[in-house]
């Protein structure tokens, strides 16, 4: 069945240290893939996505590029903040239903 | 534009007691979701819906019931409240399946 593999956290960095998320996928056919954020005591909000192979994308500062023929979706960042601590999850979405498929999420603490 | 809104923010339930997870949508989403988050791991889906009069089992559906009269709310019930159901529940929606989903706060339930 479909599967997301994250690397484990907390990862713990400083200030504008480079970022990187490994995170790994099972699926039959061609999903789309997803990074979604979560803040302290919020909801999941969606930080990129990537519907086809060698699609990146890209929001505050983040990237993800699909890769079909190492089934990755790495996210990274050059220069972190000590705002972007929060828990990561990679996602994908499966053409049957919509349902969307969560890695266990990583933790991101990023220290001044 | 409120987008998904959860209530209650917090509940205690003792064993055996019902409760029901309100979750309303105003961006005339057709897909709903309900996601359970357990600590340090990622989202499981319980029940989603792809429009009004129309619900299906996800993951982990036992010991839960949803209904979709409208297409604006997708409430979730729990008819016999146990430790086991102590997490943080979070509803969502989506215009399409394939397409982005969108979270709301959640709901911290704990069951004692």
């Amino acid at each position: 069945g479909n599967s997301v593999t994250q690397m484990e956290g907390p990862v713990t960095l400083s200030e504008e240290a480079f970022l990187t998320i490994n995170c790994t996928y099972t699926a039959t056919g061609y999903p789309s893939l997803f990074w979604y954020v979560q803040y302290p005591g919020e909801g999941l909000q969606l930080l990129l996505k990537a519907t086809k192979a060698d699609d990146k994308g890209s929001n505050k500062g983040f990237e993800a590029t699909y890769r079909k023929e190492t089934t990755s979706f790495h996210l990274e960042k050059g220069s972190v903040q000590v705002s972007d601590s929060a828990v990561y999850f990679c996602a994908l979405l499966n053409n049957q239903g919509g349902k969307l498929i969560f890695g266990q999420g990583t933790e991101l603490s990023v220290k001044p | 534009n409120a987008g998904v809104t959860q209530t209650p923010k917090f509940r205690i339930l003792k064993i055996g007691q019902s409760m029901t997870l309100q979750c309303t949508q105003d961006m005339n989403h057709n897909y709903m979701y309900w996601y359970r988050q357990d600590p340090g791991m990622g989202l499981k889906l319980i029940y989603y819906s792809v429009g009004a009069g129309i619900t299906d089992k996800g993951e982990v559906p036992n010991g839960y019931n949803v209904s979709r009269s409208t297409t604006e709310d997708f409430p979730l019930r729990l008819e016999l409240a146990a430790p086991s159901q102590t997490s943080v529940y979070f509803c969502a929606s989506g215009r399409r399946g394939i397409e982005t989903q969108y979270f709301g706060p959640g709901t911290r339930l704990l069951v004692l």
